[in-house]
């Protein structure tokens, strides 16, 4: 079974500063291991995916996150934070060859001091 | 279209009567998903269709919820005599296929309030 654990529910950074979301994952199997971003009264937008390429994964905004299998993570990292970073972030997991249903962690709210 | 399209955007309902929530994927998507997102709870799934394949109706919460795709297009979510732990935000989201890992789009979500 696949699960996904982000410790904390919330995070603040100045604005300029490196923002570092935590990813844990538990899966049986290699996974897809996915960031979603989801501003206030909206629904969630991929940020970036990881699909067994690359380990170092680059998505929008300027954000990135790599993959270590040793440590079973997928950190969210960004060099400096903007104001319009602010929103929820969700890490997820999805087994491969199965069907795509993705496990969803309980998101990290990120707020950005000017 | 161009996105996923979910209506109402809105729902204010009584304890007991049944709701109706439609989610239109984006064309050419074989996959919908249903996921329920409650305050500080993350993301809980619901129910997957792929395709005309057995839904996978594993995460439905009680026999109160049900869905169904019409013609592998628009899907309806229905949750009969409404209880005030219901309210939530329903998201649904698509995907081309399963299996490779394109991650979904979603849609705006309904957020349902049972009063």
């Amino acid at each position: 079974a696949q699960s996904v654990t982000q410790l904390g529910s919330h995070v603040s950074v100045s604005e300029g500063a490196l923002v570092l979301l935590r990813c844990n994952y538990s899966s049986s199997v290699p996974p897809y291991l996915f960031w979603y971003v989801q501003y206030p009264n909206q629904g969630l937008q991929l940020l970036l995916k990881y699909t067994s390429a690359a380990t170092l994964v680059k998505g929008i905004n300027g954000f990135e996150a790599e993959f270590k299998k040793s440590e079973t993570s997928f950190h969210l990292t960004k060099p400096s934070a903007h104001m319009s970073d602010a929103a929820e972030y969700f890490c997820a997991v999805s087994e491969t060859g199965a069907n795509s249903k993705l496990t969803f962690g309980k998101g990290i709210t990120l707020s950005v001091r000017p | 279209g161009a996105g996923v399209s979910q209506s109402p955007s809105n729902k204010v309902t009584e304890k007991g009567k049944d709701v109706e929530l439609r989610c239109d994927p984006i064309s050419g998507h074989t996959a919908l998903y249903w996921y329920r997102q409650s305050l500080g709870q993350g993301l809980e799934f619901l129910i997957y269709f792929q395709g005309n394949s057995a839904p996978d109706k594993s995460g439905l919460p009680s026999d109160r919820f049900s869905a169904e795709r019409t013609g592998g297009s628009v899907s309806t979510l229905t949750i009969q005599r409404t209880q005030q732990e219901d309210s939530a935000v329903y998201l649904c989201a698509s995907t081309p296929d399963v299996g490779f890992g394109y991650g979904y789009t979603f849609g705006s979500g309904t957020r349902l309030t049972v009063v």
